[in-house]
C-alpha cells in the first residue's frame, strides 16, 4: 500500500470550475509539499505546509493541511487550461527520515477550454 | 538566478555501459537529493547529500550506483553497468536546508538500448 494516498488520480474538469485534489498519510507528517509537473519535465514547487491547520494560497489555488497533519487539499479556484498537468504531494516524514520526500503518485488534471 | 541545472537532459546508453547524470543546485543551496521517477512506481528517493557527505542513501540500490557531491563542481549520480530497468527520469533537487523546499531540475531521461 502506498505510504501517502492521492484521491483522485486523474480529473477532468471544464474551464471556469473549481477542483479539489487529496493526499492522505496514514501517519503525522512533519511537512506537505505540493508540486505540479508537466510532462517531460521537472517538479514545479507550489506551497510548503507544516502546521496543523494551516492554510496558504497563491494566486488561484490554496492548500491547507488538517489539524492532525496527516491529510492534505489542493484547490483550485476557477480552473484554466493552465492549470493542466500532474500535481504531487510530497511528505517530509522528520525524524530519521529528516529531509528525503516520500510522493503520492500524482493527480493528472486535465482542462477543458 | 539560474534553478537546477540537470545534464544532460537525454542520454542513451547499452547495456553494461556507464551512465554519469550531474546536478547542479540553485546558487546557495548546499542540500542535494537524487530522486527515479519510473512509469509505473512514481518518484521514489534515491540519496541525500551535502557538500563531501552522503547524509541518507537508503533509497540507493545495493550495487551499481554511487553518488558523491564534491567541494567543488556539481553532483554526479553514477550507474555502472546499467541494465534495460535503469531506464527511468532521474531528477535532482535542492535547498538550504532540509526544512525548506527542496526545487527541482528538468531531469535526466535515461534510456538504455
Amino acid at each position: 500500500s502506498q505510504e501517502l494516498e492521492q484521491s483522485p488520480q486523474s480529473l477532468i474538469v471544464q474551464e471556469g470550475k473549481n477542483l479539489t485534489i487529496n493526499c492522505t498519510s496514514s501517519k503525522t507528517l512533519y511537512g506537505l509539499y505540493w508540486y505540479k509537473q508537466k510532462y517531460g519535465e521537472g517538479l514545479i514547487f507550489l506551497m510548503m505546509l507544516q502546521k496543523g491547520g494551516e492554510e496558504k494560497s497563491h494566486e488561484k489555488i490554496t492548500a491547507k493541511l488538517d489539524e492532525k497533519k496527516q491529510q492534505s487539499s489542493l484547490h483550485i479556484t476557477a480552473s484554466q487550461p493552465s492549470h493542466a498537468g500532474i500535481y504531487l504531494c510530497g511528505a517530509d516524514r522528520g525524524g530519521t527520515s529528516y529531509g528525503k520526500l516520500t510522493f503520492g503518485q500524482g493527480t493528472i488534471l486535465t482542462v477543458h477550454p | 538566478n539560474a534553478g537546477v541545472m540537470q545534464n544532460p537532459r537525454h542520454l542513451v546508453r547499452r547495456r553494461g555501459q556507464e551512465a554519469r547524470l550531474r546536478c547542479s543546485p540553485m546558487k546557495g543551496h548546499s542540500h542535494v537529493y537524487w530522486y527515479r521517477q519510473l512509469p509505473e512506481e512514481g518518484l521514489k528517493f534515491m540519496v541525500y547529500l551535502q557538500k563531501e557527505n552522503i547524509i541518507d542513501e537508503s533509497g540507493m540500490p545495493k550495487e551499481r550506483f554511487s553518488a558523491e557531491f564534491p567541494k567543488e563542481g556539481p553532483s554526479i549520480l553514477r550507474i555502472q553497468q546499467v541494465v534495460r530497468g535503469d531506464s527511468a527520469a532521474y531528477f535532482c533537487a535542492s535547498n538550504q536546508g532540509s526544512n525548506q523546499p527542496q526545487h527541482f531540475g528538468d531531469g535526466t531521461r535515461l534510456s538504455i538500448l
